[in-house]
């Protein structure tokens, strides 16, 4: 059974920066690129970027350059989120997701929930 | 960046009747004889659950009651007949061109 686990839920102060992770298990983790999504509250769905496992290339949505930063770790089948200079406009719902341009996001995490509060 | 207006913002159907979501590309999404349009169905508390890709390919186990037309620009779902259980929030998406899209959403309810 195909599966991506993310890590719990973050309560982190202003400035700080978090890292959220994401364990793939029931298939080959280099074989599909790793999506991550935001959610903020009650709106709709924003794109970060991609991470692929294979050879650690990633790509990022512009307006997440600087703020978001996209790691792999291949012997865990792991991938990562690290999220820096934390404001209330971070406080969302992050999804990690597998999938390419051609499939869609096929298998999605269950969502980790980040709140920046002081 | 590749804007995508779905309409309605809501609507509610009778149960057994057909529903209708269109989403608007700001420019194509067709690329090498395919459409980079895909549609997504999410629940409360849920993360989206893929339901069509590439327009119009059913994503397996899921019923056929869900099907998905359109290239280009212009992009369609239809549920028909809509059952209970499909109360949710329905999301295109493209990944025609960097960053990959979402339109704002479309949540149906029972009439």
């Amino acid at each position: 059974e195909i599966q991506l686990q993310q890590s719990g839920p973050e309560l982190v102060k202003p400035g700080a920066s978090v890292k959220v992770s994401c364990k793939a298990s029931g298939y080959s983790f280099t074989d599909y690129n790793m999506y991550w999504v935001k959610q903020s509250h009650g709106k709709s769905l924003e794109w970060i970027g991609y991470i692929d496992p294979y050879n650690g290339g990633t790509s990022y949505n512009q307006k997440f350059k600087g703020k978001a930063t996209l790691t792999v770790d291949k012997s865990s089948s792991t991938a990562f989120m690290h999220l820096n200079s934390l404001t209330s406009e971070d406080s969302a719902v992050y999804y990690c997701a597998r999938g390419g341009n051609y499939r869609g996001l096929d298998y999605w995490g269950q969502g980790t929930t980040l709140t920046v509060s002081s | 960046d590749i804007v995508l207006t779905q309409s309605p913002a809501s609507l509610a159907v009778s149960l057994g009747q057909r529903a209708t979501i269109s989403c608007r590309a700001s420019e194509s999404v067709d690329s090498y004889g395919n459409s980079f349009m895909h549609w997504y169905q999410q629940k409360p508390g849920q993360p989206p659950k893929l339901l069509i890709y590439r327009a119009s390919n059913l994503e397996s186990g899921i019923p056929a009651r869900f099907s998905g037309s359109g290239s280009r620009t212009d992009f369609t779902l239809t549920i028909n007949p809509v059952e209970a259980d499909d109360v949710a929030t329905y999301y295109c998406q493209q990944s025609n061109e960097d960053p990959y899209t979402f339109g704002g959403g479309t949540k149906l309810e029972i009439k």
